[in-house]
């Protein structure tokens, strides 16, 4: 069976630019989180969706950051403009219905800005 | 245990000992914990979860045991195989789905 989906897997862009984020979650999964993994502050959530609608945002560090899910196959983590300091390794998880603590995290997107 | 920053804590053991990694967790809130294990280049993955009414729970080769007085959690793995070798991650969350992770633990097993 196919896991979590994310691509790119690794992208280098410069600062300034627009960089975009994808994930595909296991089909009949229903929830899907976006975290952000650095050396300084380990694994950070940025935002969950529940049935394709936003639950909870507090994690995405500023206006630079938007997460979309316009269905239930797809989403996407948008950084426009990027820096430097949102160098990291991006994950996308999914899970399904009836929550248990199991995540299932795809490979992630390793993202260097310059 | 857990720590800040760029140094995390390691353990090295050797091929068939049993490991113990420690978590000191923060919210006491917090209704499950689950321990999750991360190799080079790819996404953690679920280990074993153990819920607030718990203190103890079994899988294989896996134990985790939960002290709810000093806000503790630790992973026991039986008979550690080089293949255990990884980043291992507590985390807690509420019920609803928003885990909060630690710091994490390099285990370095030796054959």
């Amino acid at each position: 069976d196919a896991g979590v989906i994310q691509s790119p897997r690794h992208e280098v862009t410069e600062m300034g630019q627009e960089v975009t984020l994808r994930c595909k979650p296991i089909s009949g999964h229903n929830s899907l989180f976006w975290y952000r993994q650095t050396m300084m502050r380990g694994l950070e959530l940025l935002i969950y969706f529940n049935n394709n609608v936003p639950i909870d945002d507090s994690g995405m560090p500023e206006d630079r950051f938007s997460a979309k899910m316009p269905n239930a196959s797809f989403s996407t983590l948008k950084i426009q403009p990027s820096e430097p300091r949102d160098s990291a390794v991006y994950f996308c998880a999914s899970t399904p219905s009836g929550w248990t603590g199991e995540l299932f995290f795809g490979e992630g997107s390793r993202l260097t800005v310059l | 245990g857990e720590s800040v920053g760029l140094h995390l804590p390691t353990l090295s053991v050797q091929e068939g000992d049993n490991s113990i990694i420690n978590c000191a967790y923060s919210n006491s809130a917090s209704d499950y914990f689950i321990w999750y294990k991360q190799e080079s280049g790819k996404g953690p993955q679920f280990i074993i979860d153990i819920r607030s009414n718990m203190d103890k729970r079994q899988g294989q080769r896996v134990t985790v045991l939960l002290n709810k007085t000093v806000k503790h959690l630790s992973l026991q793995i039986a008979a550690t195989q080089p293949g255990d070798s990884a980043v291992y991650f507590c985390a807690e969350g509420p019920s609803y789905g928003k885990l909060t992770f630690g710091q994490g633990t390099i285990l370095t097993v030796h054959p």
